[in-house]
């Protein structure tokens, strides 16, 4: 079965500064990878979603970019950091079958 | 678009005991996929069980088990002999059959144990 990687596990970063949250995946091949956000006491945002290398889907507008440089990879970026970035971001895969996702165990991001 | 609403922000139940979380949704399409899934303190989420909506039979996974009412858009989770360990966030899911990658989550309902 596959496995979810993300790093780093806490973030403290100051407003304006730049974000790189990885996400890798083990045991399984050409996944579909997928960004959310989980802000306090809400449920979980789809931001990107990818079903190759290369390829990204964005759902919500805004100043935060993804990129997936391989098949296993997913890296979710930032070139300036808002207030509003502040949250918990997982990382999930969906290898087939019926939809279900498998998530990593998320990154917690606070933007001072 | 889908919508998934969880009515219920805060439940809890004696150890031991049985509870019920609701879960409604809004589609105008026939066929797509229902799921629940569970996040611990540790923060990572995990499927506790999912249905397909083609299927009449409701999904059983162990302690856990499913209400789905397809003509009422309902898909409440029953945990039976409550434990302690099943103290959680617990978040409904909607997936579209076509075409369309999203899983769309409700908000969620904080479930706490009583000892």
């Amino acid at each position: 079965s596959q496995t979810i990687h993300q790093w780093p596990a806490t973030l403290v970063q100051p407003v304006g500064s730049p974000l790189s949250l990885e996400c890798t995946v083990e045991g399984t091949s050409n996944p579909n990878l997928y960004w959310y956000r989980q802000a306090a006491g809400r449920g979980l945002q789809l931001l990107f979603y990818s079903v190759g290398i290369g390829q990204i889907s964005s759902e919500v507008p805004q100043n935060l970019s993804a990129s997936r440089p391989q098949d296993r990879q997913f890296i979710l970026s930032s070139k300036k950091l808002l207030l509003s970035d502040s949250g918990f971001y997982l990382c999930a895969c969906r290898t087939g079958g019926i939809g279900e996702l498998f998530f990593g165990e998320g990154s917690r991001l606070t933007v001072l | 678009a889908q919508t998934v609403t969880q009515s219920q922000p805060e439940m809890s139940v004696q150890e031991a005991e049985t509870v019920t979380l609701s879960c409604t949704y809004d589609t105008s399409e026939s066929d797509y996929y229902l799921f629940w899934y569970k996040q611990p303190p540790s923060r990572q989420m995990i499927l506790v069980i999912r249905q397909e909506a083609y299927k009449q039979q409701n999904a059983t996974e162990n302690r856990f088990s499913v209400n789905f009412q397809k003509a009422a858009k309902s898909f409440s989770l029953k945990i039976s002999d409550s434990q302690l360990g099943d103290a959680a966030m617990y978040f409904c899911a909607y997936r579209s059959v076509f075409g369309n990658e999203k899983l769309t989550f409700g908000t969620g309902t904080r479930l706490t144990i009583i000892p």
